[in-house]
């Protein structure tokens, strides 16, 4: 398996646009999270789908960000319209079942800055 | 209250040290626990999980102090090559979340 896939993998936009960020889970991996990380605040947990359906959204920061997962092997997130506050690098994640001792598998990232 | 606080660092050691990094948790609850390694500019990895009894992979040992709540990683005779940041991670009394602290810098020097 190829491993989680993100893309693009660096994203520069301006203030003000759309940003749809992609991700591909591992196959057969039923929850997929999307992190984001900076130097302050370091990884925070935005959203975390299980089987497609999104569990609990509330780390997403603002109305602004919006995550979908049409079907069990793409999910996207999207910030509209996006600030420069913005600007992280967004994970994305995978992990199979439920239990207590699963590893959580990250793509490479996508590095997002908004000028 | 944060889910997992950690001593962010920079730890600077010369190689062949040995290096200790802690880290506390909130949620009492919590069930499992792990290490990641994160490279510079790149994704976090696995470690290792942290049992109760303790475990021990290679130069590294991994404790756990549930009465204190607190994690430890313990790095014996450092190479250059454990310079990354470690990331301690508790996985939520539910199973389904991960909160990861936001790590420790080690750099391991000549």
């Amino acid at each position: 398996d190829a491993g989680v896939i993100q893309s693009p993998r660096h994203e520069v936009t301006e203030m003000g646009q759309e940003v749809t960020l992609r991700c591909k889970p591992i196959s057969g991996h039923d929850y997929l999270f999307w992190y984001r990380q900076t130097m302050m605040r370091g990884l925070e947990l935005l959203i975390y789908f299980n089987n497609n359906v999104p569990i609990d959204d509330s780390g997403m920061p603002e109305d602004r960000f919006s995550a979908k997962m049409p079907n069990a092997s793409f999910s996207t997130l999207k910030i509209q319209p996006s600030e420069p506050r913005d600007s992280a690098v967004y994970f994305c994640a995978s992990s199979m079942g439920q239990g207590f001792w699963t590893e959580a598998f990250f793509g490479q990232g996508t590095r997002l800055t908004v000028v | 209250r944060k889910e997992v606080e950690q001593d962010p660092g920079p730890f600077n050691v010369p190689e062949g040290a040995t290096v200790a990094f802690n880290c506390t948790y909130s949620n009492s609850a919590s069930q499992s626990f792990f290490w990641y390694r994160q490279d510079c500019r790149k994704e976090p990895k696995l470690l290792m999980s942290v049992y109760s009894s303790g475990n021990e992979d290679g130069r590294f040992t991994a404790q756990l102090n549930r009465a204190s709540q607190y994690i430890s990683l313990l790095i014996r005779d450092s190479k250059l090559s454990d310079s990354a940041t470690y990331l301690c991670v508790v996985n939520s009394n539910t199973g389904n979340q991960f909160y990861f602290g936001t790590g420790t810098s080690l750099t391991v020097i000549p």
